[in-house]
């Protein structure tokens, strides 16, 4: 059974770059796309993009020119860069493994989740 | 982007009672939604696939239907744990999900 752990810094001052890792058990990481959903304080679900192993990547076109994603095979971790944070970038952050083909694709298995408060 | 809504926004309901959520999308997205349940200090967890395939694990009283723009979830019988905010997700362009629908206790 695949096992998510996010992990980073809680707090990030506006201006700055939001840097998470997501630790990836239980699947090997080479297989699957892996993606960060985030949850603002009582909020609904962002999706942030997805990213494989051998660094292809697509992002969500209104977040695209601050964010990197990318995938560490020797450490099983997938790793999420959101630059020139502000306080609309408060949120809890997610991974997931993506499944599915063609247009039917969803996230079957997620992280706790961890929650990053940008303020100065 | 393909703007997606649910209805109610919340809803309260017995134990046993049988319980639809709606999801509508701006455009069509033939048969690619995705449904989640949520509950609180909790990660989404996965219930449904490509409008109506359960995952595995999940009770057989959950059922989605609908194809285009118009979608729904159903619990034909609503147990104690299914109180909890649903949100569907289409996958058919740049993925997104809807406001959620919470469902409480009456």
């Amino acid at each position: 059974q695949v096992q998510l752990q996010e992990s980073g810094p809680g707090l990030v001052k506006p201006s700055e770059t939001l840097s998470l890792t997501c630790n990836v058990s239980g699947a090997p990481i080479r297989s699957y796309y892996w993606s960060w959903i985030r949850q603002p304080p009582g909020k609904g679900l962002e999706w942030i993009g997805n990213v494989y192993s051998s660094g292809s990547s697509n992002y969500n076109p209104s977040l695209k020119s601050r964010v990197t994603m990318s995938v560490d095979t020797s450490k099983k971790q997938v790793s999420l860069n959101l630059s020139s944070v502000t306080a609309a970038d408060t949120a809890v952050y997610y991974c997931a493994r993506v499944l599915g083909f063609g247009v039917v694709v969803y996230f079957d298995s997620w992280g706790q989740g961890t929650p990053v408060i940008v303020s100065s | 982007d393909i703007q997606m809504t649910q209805s109610p926004s919340s809803l309260s309901a017995f134990v046993g009672d049988r319980v639809t959520i709606t999801c509508r999308a701006s455009q069509n997205i033939s048969n690619s939604l995705n449904w989640y349940q949520q509950k609180p200090g909790k990660a989404p967890k996965f219930l449904i696939h490509a409008t109506s395939i359960l995952q595995s694990g999940v009770p057989s009283r959950f059922s989605g239907s609908g194809s285009g723009t118009d979608f729904t979830l159903t619990i034909s019988s609503l147990q104690p744990e299914d109180f909890a905010t649903y949100y569907c997700q289409q996958s058919y362009s740049v993925f997104t999900f809807g406001p959620g629908t919470k469902v409480g206790i009456k």
